[in-house]
């Protein structure tokens, strides 16, 4: 396993239309979450799972966005009638409930975006 | 609302010099404090985190302080290296949440 896979790395997609992220986390983590980041700025929590059920969803994730983890392992991101200002970086991140919650690990983000 | 953010947006220091980069966090509620790396490309990578119970904590040549009093938290890079040049976060985590409340980020230029 080489930890936190994204897919794809990067997406340019007209404004209007729909597009959907992919997020492998590593094998044996149980907790998932999904972040969005702009350039300069640090990471915004959007929403998180602990196995297939969501159990936190930030305020910043509109009734455009949509995430699933169906089977409890890999997780998408789908945002609806994307818009100029969803173009960022989608940071997925993955933990071991049985490890410190702080140390999640990263994947490389896919980059978005809207023309 | 209440948010972690940085004192200094770049710093630059000579190789092999010390380095300090600094946050102020205003969350009294916070558990955990933690440091993340993130490279150009990459997603952040964890350094080192600090529970709200410690004043300090060491690692391989990082040290995190935390000053409770003035909410204040310090991440210091022993004989800094060009490849720890990156941009540097600082995060919180109440006990009681699971996501992470990050900065707005310090880069980090090291000056061979």
């Amino acid at each position: 396993d080489t930890g936190v896979s994204q897919d794809p790395r990067h997406k340019i997609t007209k404004r209007g239309q729909n597009v959907t992220f992919r997020c492998d986390p590593i094998s044996e983590h149980n907790r998932l979450y999904w972040y969005r980041q702009t350039l300069g700025q640090g990471p915004e929590f959007l929403t998180y799972f602990q196995n297939e059920a969501q159990l936190e969803k930030s305020r910043l994730l509109s009734d455009r966005f949509s995430a699933e983890r169906p089977k409890g392992s890999f997780s998408t991101l789908e945002i609806q009638r994307t818009e100029q200002g969803d173009s960022a970086m989608y940071l997925c991140a993955s933990s071991s409930q049985g490890t410190s919650h702080t140390e999640a690990f990263f994947g490389q983000g896919t980059r978005l975006t809207v023309v | 609302g209440e948010s972690v953010g940085l004192h200094l947006p770049t710093l630059s220091v000579q190789e092999g010099d010390n380095s300090i980069i600094n946050c102020a966090y205003s969350n009294s509620a916070s558990d955990y404090f933690i440091w993340y790396k993130q490279e150009s490309g990459k997603g952040p990578q964890f350094i080192i985190d600090i529970r709200s119970n410690m004043d300090k904590r060491q690692g391989q040549r990082v040290t995190v302080l935390l000053n409770k009093t003035v909410k204040h938290l310090s991440l210091q890079i022993a004989a800094t290296q060009p490849g720890d040049s990156a941009v540097y976060f600082c995060a919180e985590k109440s006990y009681a949440g699971n996501m992470l409340t990050f900065g707005g980020g310090t880069r980090l230029m090291v000056k061979p």
